[in-house]
C-alpha cells in the first residue's frame, strides 16, 4: 500500500544549527512533493514545492531535495530560530490527480 | 490569513447526531479539499471538489458527505456521529490551475468534539 513516512519523534536542535527533516515514501510515483508548516491548532501553511525532475529547491533559509531513486525528500532549515518550532508536513501528489496526500509530520523544537 | 473561511470553529455534539461544516474558498479558487486531522491519524484526505463536481475521493466514510455549491462554497455533512469522529476538519482551496502549480490554502479548521 502507499505510504508516506516522516519521523514521528520530535527533532530538538539548538538555535543557529541546521534542522534536517526526512520524508520517505513507498508505492508512489509522485509528480511533485510539497512541504508545509503547521502550528498547534492552526491550518497547514505551504512552504515549498519540488517536482520530480528537480533535485533541489531553495527559498531563503529553506532547502528541499527530492531523490526519486531513494524515494526520499529532505527538508533543511539553516540558521534555525526558535520561531521555526512547529510541525512540518510533507505531501505528495501523482500525475493526473489533484489529490494531495500528507505524511504524519515531524515536530521541530528549536531551543535558544 | 489564508483567505479560506471555515465555520464553526468549534462544535460539541453527542453521538448519533449530525453536523454540517461550512467552507468558503479564497476568491477565485475553484477547488475545495476536505481533510480530517486526528491525533493518531495525521491529516487524512477526505474529498475534493472542482467547480461543483467531485474530483477525487479519499477514505471518506459513508456517513460523511460533501458538496460544492454554485457560489463555490462547500459543506461537509457528518452523520450518525461516533466518538472517533472527534477531530479537526480542515478545508483548503487551490488556484484554478490546480495544485501542481502551487499550494493548498488551508482554513483554520473546525474542531469537532463528539461526546
Amino acid at each position: 500500500s502507499q505510504k508516506i513516512e516522516q519521523n514521528s519523534e520530535a527533532l530538538n536542535i539548538q538555535e543557529g544549527k541546521t534542522a534536517t527533516l526526512t520524508c520517505n515514501y513507498t508505492n508512489y510515483s509522485p509528480a511533485y512533493l510539497q512541504w508545509y508548516r503547521q502550528d498547534p491548532g492552526r491550518g497547514p501553511v505551504f512552504l515549498l514545492l519540488i517536482r520530480e525532475n528537480e533535485k533541489e529547491k531553495r527559498k531563503e533559509r529553506l532547502k528541499v531535495t527530492f531523490d526519486t531513486t531513494l524515494k526520499q525528500s529532505l527538508f533543511h532549515i539553516t540558521a534555525s530560530q526558535p520561531a521555526d518550532s512547529a510541525t512540518y508536513l510533507c505531501a505528495l501528489a501523482s500525475y493526473n490527480t489533484d489529490k494531495l496526500i500528507f505524511g504524519t509530520g515531524t515536530r521541530l523544537q528549536v531551543f535558544p | 490569513d489564508s483567505g479560506v473561511t471555515q465555520t464553526p470553529k468549534h462544535l460539541i455534539t453527542a453521538t448519533g447526531q449530525r453536523v454540517t461544516l461550512r467552507c468558503s474558498p479564497r476568491s477565485g479558487d475553484l477547488s475545495v479539499y476536505w481533510y480530517q486531522q486526528s491525533l493518531d491519524q495525521g491529516l487524512q484526505f477526505l474529498i475534493q471538489y472542482y467547480n461543483g463536481e467531485e474530483r477525487a475521493k479519499g477514505n471518506i466514510l459513508e456517513r460523511f458527505s460533501a458538496q460544492q455549491f454554485p457560489d463555490l462554497h462547500s459543506e461537509l455533512n457528518l452523520s450518525s456521529l461516533e466518538l472517533g469522529d472527534s477531530a479537526l476538519y480542515f478545508c483548503a482551496s487551490s488556484t484554478p490551475k490546480g495544485i501542481n502549480t502551487g499550494e493548498l490554502f488551508f482554513g483554520e479548521g473546525s474542531r469537532l468534539t463528539v461526546l
